[in-house]
């Protein structure tokens, strides 16, 4: 079974660009979260979607979206773009949602100049 | 809402010693919790977790964790450490009605020969 897929593994974009990651869940699975991790920061929950549905969101400006398809691929996009936007962007695929069980992709490094 | 906090940042061990990662977590309601290991340049891979039962849980690579409700603590343990130990270690709490994963600060366990 075909683990979680991100891609691009890294990136680096100049400051108010915007920039589009993607996420491939774990075959069946409909429930895709998204996080973002930092050396200050730590990991922080974005939002998560389950069966095309925003279902949560954490604490990030309205720069910071994401959307779902039907077969449940997601993508986040981050609009103008900060320096502080800089991180490891993580998703994290489920059958039901990650408070049963959560696997994680390797990530996409971003890093804003 | 659940908070977690891992007590230490950083814990050096030599080979073959026992380690104990500490790991307190708050919250109002029951909880579910989890630990997480991240390599380097690598998205995080599920240890071991907690939902419920058995208070002890038995993980991948000779880990084990304990439950201890009045204490507040799920605490990771290993009785030998492996250089191959060595990476960044994530407890998390969830909740049966919350997808909103919390992560701990990490604990950066080195393992010196």
């Amino acid at each position: 079974k075909a683990g979680v897929t991100q891609t691009p593994r890294y990136l680096i974009k100049t400051r108010g660009q915007q920039v589009t990651l993607s996420c491939s869940p774990i075959s069946g699975h409909r429930s895709v979260s998204w996080y973002q991790q930092t050396p200050g920061q730590g990991l922080q929950f974005l939002f998560e979607y389950f069966s095309e549905t925003q279902r949560n969101k954490g604490n990030f400006p309205g720069r910071f979206s994401g959307r779902q398809f039907s077969n449940s691929r997601s993508e986040m996009n981050v609009s103008t773009l900060e320096l502080g936007d800089s991180a490891l962007y993580l998703c994290a695929s489920s059958a039901r949602g990650v408070n049963t069980e959560a696997f994680f992709g390797q990530g996409t490094r971003l890093t804003v100049v | 809402a659940q908070s977690v906090t891992q007590l230490d940042s950083q814990v050096p061990v030599f080979e073959e010693a026992p380690v104990e990662l500490r790991c307190n977590y708050s919250s109002s309601v029951s909880v579910y919790l989890f630990w997480y290991v991240q390599y380097p340049n690598q998205g995080l891979q599920l240890l071991l977790k907690y939902l419920s039962g058995s208070t002890l849980v038995k993980g991948i690579n000779g880990f084990e964790a304990e439950f201890n409700k009045s204490q507040t603590s799920f605490h990771l343990r290993k009785p030998s450490v492996h250089i191959s130990d060595t990476a960044e270690y994530f407890c998390a709490v969830t909740s049966y009605n919350n997808n909103d994963m919390r992560f701990g600060a990490g604990t950066r366990l080195t393992v010196k020969p």
